[in-house]
């Protein structure tokens, strides 16, 4: 099973400023990798699939990087509404992982 | 759109199926996933039924829960048996994409609490 391991576990940043979130894989999977946020009470929604390909509808201040092991999602300048939790997924053969979560909240 | 029902509180042992409904797409020409997230933490993934029939479980739910789809209803199907406590969580159906293995639909999610 591929383990994916997020960080930092909390990112504390304020309105304007740049993220950087992290998922590292605990083997290569290629570029398959999505990212997903989640906000309180509501599902996921996908922001980045095969790595660097933004969802529709997704703004251009979310991009992803990486490839094998090591995977990188980065908001330009946070807007209000996109503090919330953020999770790596990826599928190997048949079986889907997730990472642990990065909550990006204000400072 | 995914719209989901079912859910609710069961005892220890019991027996529960969620329902998944699609529209605006047909479920047997894509594969659809079940994803499940425990109070207050992260998501995981319990099951998928793929285009072909094929179905996939994480080893925590093998045996107990049993993934399908009914065609002409467009639905796909989540049922639990033999629930026990740390079943309880909030469960997503989603749209796996036909170009990937990324979910790009989700449903509003059905909470199951599992207690006695």
């Amino acid at each position: 099973e591929v383990v994916l391991t997020q960080s930092p576990a909390t990112l504390s940043l304020s309105p304007g400023e740049r993220a950087t979130l992290s998922c590292r894989a605990s083997q290569s999977v290629g570029k398959y990798l999505a990212w997903y946020q989640q906000k309180p009470g509501q599902a996921p929604r996908l922001l980045v699939f095969d790595a660097s390909n933004r969802a529709y509808g997704i703004p251009p201040r979310f991009s992803g990087r990486g490839s094998g092991t090591d995977f990188t999602l980065t908001i330009s300048s946070l807007e209000p509404e996109d503090f919330a939790v953020y999770y790596c997924q990826q599928r190997t053969n048949w079986r889907i992982t997730f990472g642990q979560g990065t909550l990006v909240d204000i400072k | 759109q995914v719209v989901q029902s079912g859910g609710g509180l069961m005892q220890p042992g019991g027996s529960l199926t969620l329902s998944c409904a699609a529209s605006g797409f047909t479920v047997s020409n894509n594969y659809m996933g079940w994803v499940r997230q425990a109070p207050g933490k992260g998501l995981e993934w319990v099951s998928v039924i793929y285009s072909g029939g094929d179905t996939y479980y994480t080893d925590s739910v093998q045996g107990r829960f049993t993934v399908s789809r009914d065609n002409s209803r467009n639905t796909v199907y989540l049922q639990m048996n033999n629930l026990r406590v740390e079943d309880t969580a909030f469960y997503f159906c989603a749209r796996g994409s036909q170009l990937g293995g990324w979910f790009d639909y989700w449903g509003q999610g059905s909470l199951v609490t599992v207690s006695s």
